[in-house]
């Protein structure tokens, strides 16, 4: 059964560093994801990601935040000047369609710590 | 806005007693999805089921079933006979039909299983 891929599974950065988490969504998907679940929370939606643009936004995904499909295969959160709040585990997501109908298909997760 | 609510913070139960966890939703649209989803100690999200508003028909898959009532909102998730590896936190979550663009999911803040043995 077809995966999104997300790398690294766990990564430790310092404060103040940028730091970029990638996913390889499922290669006939034309939506893209991110979520971000800090410890002990809900999972709450980042972006999402279509033809080349944002689609939709929540309020936490902010200037310090950025998404990028920088070739046919990749889907990249950029999280610039890591704060200690930033730590969570961040999920990305892709569906082959733009609602819930078409369901979505989570990577893994990347643990993110900033220290 | 939407807004998915489980009450129930932690549960806690014997193996093999049933159990049912509880989801209420809010939404302004006549068109949407419901999901659930199990989030074991490993940390990853692993899809239950999805609905979608227009089929209220219950759902059953092994010890699993599912009661969608929209009268009162409610998305609810019923585990028989349970075990301790249903041990997870779960969460329901919901996905409106805007029409528009790639809308996300809204997770409720989750309920947290234990079976103990």
């Amino acid at each position: 059964e077809p995966e999104v891929t997300q790398t690294p599974s766990h990564q430790v950065t310092q404060m103040g560093q940028e730091v970029i988490l990638r996913c390889v969504p499922i290669s006939n998907h034309l939506y893209f994801y991110w979520y971000r679940q800090i410890l002990g929370q809900k999972v709450e939606f980042l972006v999402s990601f279509y033809n080349n643009e944002i689609s939709e936004k929540s309020e936490i995904f902010d200037d310090q935040f950025s998404v990028e499909r920088p070739d046919g295969s990749n889907f990249t959160l950029k999280i610039r000047s890591t704060k200690l709040e930033d730590s969570a585990m961040y999920f990305c997501a892709s569906s082959e369609g733009p609602q819930g109908g078409y369901g979505y298909t989570f990577g893994s997760g990347t643990r993110l710590t900033v220290v | 806005a939407q807004k998915v609510t489980q009450a129930q913070t932690e549960i806690s139960v014997v193996e093999k007693e049933d159990v049912t966890l509880d989801c209420v939703y809010e939404t302004r649209d006549t068109t949407y999805y419901l999901f659930w989803y199990k989030q074991p100690p490993s940390g990853e999200l692993v899809f239950l089921i999805r609905r979608n508003s227009f089929d209220e028909q219950n759902e059953i898959s092994g010890r699993y079933s599912w009661n969608f009532q929209k009268s009162t909102s409610s998305f609810n998730f019923t585990i028989t006979a349970s075990q301790v590896v249903d041990s997870a936190v779960y969460f329901c979550a919901l996905s409106e039909d805007s029409g528009g663009g790639a809308d996300g999911l809204t997770f409720g803040k989750g309920t947290h299983l234990i079976i103990q043995p």
